[in-house]
């Protein structure tokens, strides 16, 4: 079975261009969730959608980043403009939310540079 | 706002010994808690998730207890394999009642077993 799908896996970009980050979500999930990893802070929650509409965007940093799910195989992060301090590790989860309790698959995650 | 402490933030032992890894919860509203495994440069394989209700969870060599009532849980792994070297994330689901399903992390115990 494919697990969750990420792309890029890396990316390396100049401070002030458009970032776009992919998730391609377990199929027959409902939910989707975005976090990010960084030595400071750890892995935090930037944003979670259930079926398809954005439950908490509480995480989101401020108006640079952006994320949409169009449909239920497939979501994006967008970051513009980027900054230096952007650079992390950014992950996409996925799981089922229903009656039970079911655990969140992650995928590889896109290790980010901005310079 | 819930956090999640993990202790100890590194740990090295000898190859066969049993060791516990331990995790602590600030609010005890939690939906469930899960234990990942995160591979150097890789994602986060998940490695048991344990329902507010129950009390374990038992896989392979690996099993994980939970206290809601004192904020703790355990992850205990018999008979440690140079294999099981790792960070070792736990993670709590919050809001019982709001329907928010996103993971609010501890920081990681890294693990080394020398063989």
């Amino acid at each position: 079975d494919a697990g969750v799908i990420q792309s890029p896996r890396h990316e390396v970009t100049e401070m002030g261009q458009e970032v776009t980050l992919r998730c391609k979500p377990i199929s027959g999930h409902n939910s989707l969730f975005w976090y990010r990893q960084t030595m400071m802070r750890g892995l935090e929650l930037l944003i979670y959608f259930n079926n398809n509409v954005p439950i908490d965007d509480s995480g989101m940093p401020e108006d640079r980043f952006s994320a949409k799910m169009p449909n239920a195989s497939f979501s994006t992060l967008k970051i513009q403009p980027s900054e230096p301090r952007d650079s992390a590790v950014y992950f996409c989860a996925s799981s089922f939310q229903g009656a039970g309790n079911q655990p969140q698959h992650f995928g590889d995650g896109t290790r980010l540079s901005i310079l | 706002k819930q956090e999640v402490t993990q202790i100890p933030a590194a740990l090295s032992v000898p190859e066969g010994e049993n060791l516990v890894l331990n995790c602590s919860f600030t609010d005890s509203a939690i939906y469930n808690l899960q234990w990942f495994r995160q591979d150097p440069g890789k994602g986060l394989t998940s490695l048991l998730l344990i329902q507010s209700s129950q009390r374990e969870q038992t896989s392979g060599r690996l099993n994980a207890s939970l206290d809601k009532s004192s904020g703790r849980s355990t992850l205990y792994i018999a008979a440690s394999q140079p294999g099981d070297s790792a960070t070792y994330l736990c993670a709590v689901v919050c809001g019982v009642d709001t329907g928010r399903r996103a993971l609010t992390f501890g920081s990681g115990t890294r693990l080394q077993v020398q063989p």
